[in-house]
């Protein structure tokens, strides 16, 4: 089945510094790839649409200045977390769709755990 | 947004007893989806369901779909150790975001 791979796993930072998260999809091309946060036993909320060769699609609520996405080709999207307080910590998840599929099929990474002290 | 509600939140079952989730949704659809993810891991796809099917199996999971309820349920089948997850539903609205339920937290005992 198709593979998605995030890196970092976990990451530690202080407060105030600036976090990339990349997501790669590993044995297919994918277009649009979504980043997804998750806080403890809650579900995921979607944050942006991510689109290779153009501007990322921010969900209501979502500082776009603060979550910077950068999908540069079609098997990497990188999320920054610029300038990063304790209150972003969180479980960040990408998703990618292989655009050769008809429908909708998202492949999820395993996501990156991101505590800021 | 989400849309998606799930119940039970949580659900503990004994090994090879069944498990039924149940998923409400508010808007319509193009597909509904099923997922499970372990404990801080990531989502690994189940099923996937057509607005205009209404019943799906793979192997030991049977989902259904009742569009003019707008509900959807998930049923494991003689369930194991090894199904100790939690349970997502998330519904596409043709615009290829998914929308996820609260999750259903299944705990199967040995």
């Amino acid at each position: 089945g198709a593979v998605v791979s995030q890196h970092p796993s976990w990451v530690i930072c202080k407060s105030g510094t600036s976090v990339k998260i990349e997501c790669r999809s590993l044995d297919f091309q994918a277009t649009t790839m979504f980043w997804y946060r998750q806080f403890p036993k809650q579900s995921l909320m979607l944050m942006a649409t991510s689109n290779e060769g153009s501007k990322a699609t921010y969900e209501q609520g979502v500082e776009k200045d603060k979550f910077l996405i950068n999908h540069a080709s079609l098997t990497l999207s990188t999320l920054t977390v610029t300038s990063a307080h304790p209150e972003d910590s969180s479980f960040y998840i990408c998703s990618a769709r292989d655009s050769v599929l008809a429908y909708n099929e998202q492949f999820f990474g395993p996501g990156t755990r991101l505590t800021v002290l | 947004s989400q849309q998606g509600e799930e119940d039970p939140q949580a659900l503990s079952i004994q090994e090879g007893e069944n498990a039924t989730m149940n998923c409400s949704y508010k808007t319509s659809i193009n597909n509904l989806q099923w997922y499970r993810q372990n404990s801080g891991r990531g989502l690994v796809h189940l099923i996937l369901i057509r607005s205009n099917e209404r019943e799906k199996h793979s192997g030991r999971l049977r989902v259904t779909l009742d569009t003019s309820k707008k509900s959807s349920s998930l049923l494991i089948t003689a369930s194991r150790a090894a199904d100790t997850a939690s349970y997502f539903c998330a519904t596409d609205a043709n615009d290829y975001k998914l929308s996820f339920g609260a999750g259903t937290t299944v705990t199967v005992r040995a």
